[in-house]
C-alpha cells in the first residue's frame, strides 16, 4: 500500500526566497507523481504532473523532481512571493489499471510573508 | 469551461438526516472521482467513475454512504443516516481519463453535521 508522507507540515519563509517541499513515497513503483496547490476553502488545483519515466518538470518558476529509487519527491518554488502562499500536496499514482488511484501526502503549508 | 461544479457549497445538518451532494463534472471528461478531506486524515479516495461504471469504491466508509453517476454529466453521493463524524469538506473531480491524469477539482461541499 502506498504511503505519502510530506515533512515539513508548515513553513514560513520571507518574500524572494527559493524554497524546497519535501515528499516521499514507500512503494518505488509509482505511475506518475502530481503537485497540487490548495488555497483556504478551496479546491486542490494541479500544478504538476511527472511520469514515472521522467525526472523533472517546470512551469514558471515552479520545478518538480522525480527520484523513484529513493522514493522522493520535490518541488522548487523559485523567488517565492506572498501569492504563492497555501498548502502544497503531493500525490503519488500508483499501477492497477483502472483500479488505479491517487494517494495523498497530507500537505505542507506555506506562508510567504512582505 | 466552467469546471467542475459541486452543490451546495455549505450543508448543515442534524445527524440522522439524508444528505445529498451533487457533481457535474468538466464535459468530455470520462473520469469522476468523490474524495473527503478532514484534518485528521487527510485526503481520501471514496469512489470513482469511469464512463459512469464504478471502478473502485473501496474508499467508502461504510452503507451509510452510496453513489450514483447516471449520465456522464452528473452524480450524486448520499449519506443516509448522517453521524457528525461525516463532517468533512466533500471534493468532486473529472479526469480526461482514469485516476492517473490530471485532475480537476471542484471547490467542495463542507458538511457539518450536528
Amino acid at each position: 500500500k502506498q504511503e505519502v508522507t510530506q515533512i515539513p507540515a508548515a513553513l514560513s519563509v520571507p518574500e524572494g526566497e527559493n524554497l524546497v517541499l519535501n515528499c516521499s513515497f514507500t512503494d518505488s513503483a509509482i505511475y506518475n507523481l502530481q503537485w497540487f496547490r490548495q488555497d483556504p476553502g478551496k479546491g486542490l488545483t494541479s500544478l504538476l504532473l511527472i511520469q514515472s519515466s521522467q525526472r523533472e518538470q517546470t512551469s514558471g518558476r515552479l520545478n518538480a523532481s522525480l527520484d523513484k529509487s529513493s522514493g522522493r519527491s520535490t518541488l522548487y518554488i523559485a523567488a517565492s512571493q506572498p501569492g504563492d502562499s497555501a498548502t502544497y500536496l503531493c500525490a503519488g499514482g500508483g499501477h492497477g489499471g483502472t483500479a488505479s488511484k491517487l494517494t495523498f501526502g497530507t500537505g505542507t503549508r506555506l506562508q510567504v510573508t512582505l | 469551461d466552467a469546471g467542475v461544479i459541486q452543490s451546495p457549497r455549505h450543508e448543515v445538518t442534524e445527524m440522522g438526516q439524508e444528505v445529498t451532494l451533487r457533481c457535474k463534472p468538466i464535459s468530455g471528461h470520462n473520469s469522476l472521482f468523490w474524495y473527503r478531506q478532514t484534518m485528521m486524515r487527510g485526503l481520501e479516495l471514496l469512489i470513482y467513475f469511469n464512463n459512469n461504471v464504478p471502478i473502485d469504491d473501496s474508499g467508502m466508509p461504510e452503507d451509510r454512504f452510496s453513489a450514483k453517476m447516471p449520465n456522464a454529466s452528473f452524480s450524486t453521493l448520499k449519506i443516509q443516516p448522517s453521524e457528525p463524524r461525516d463532517s468533512a469538506v466533500y471534493f468532486c473531480a473529472s479526469s480526461l481519463r482514469g485516476a492517473l491524469n490530471e485532475q480537476f477539482f471542484g471547490p467542495g461541499t463542507r458538511l457539518t453535521v450536528l
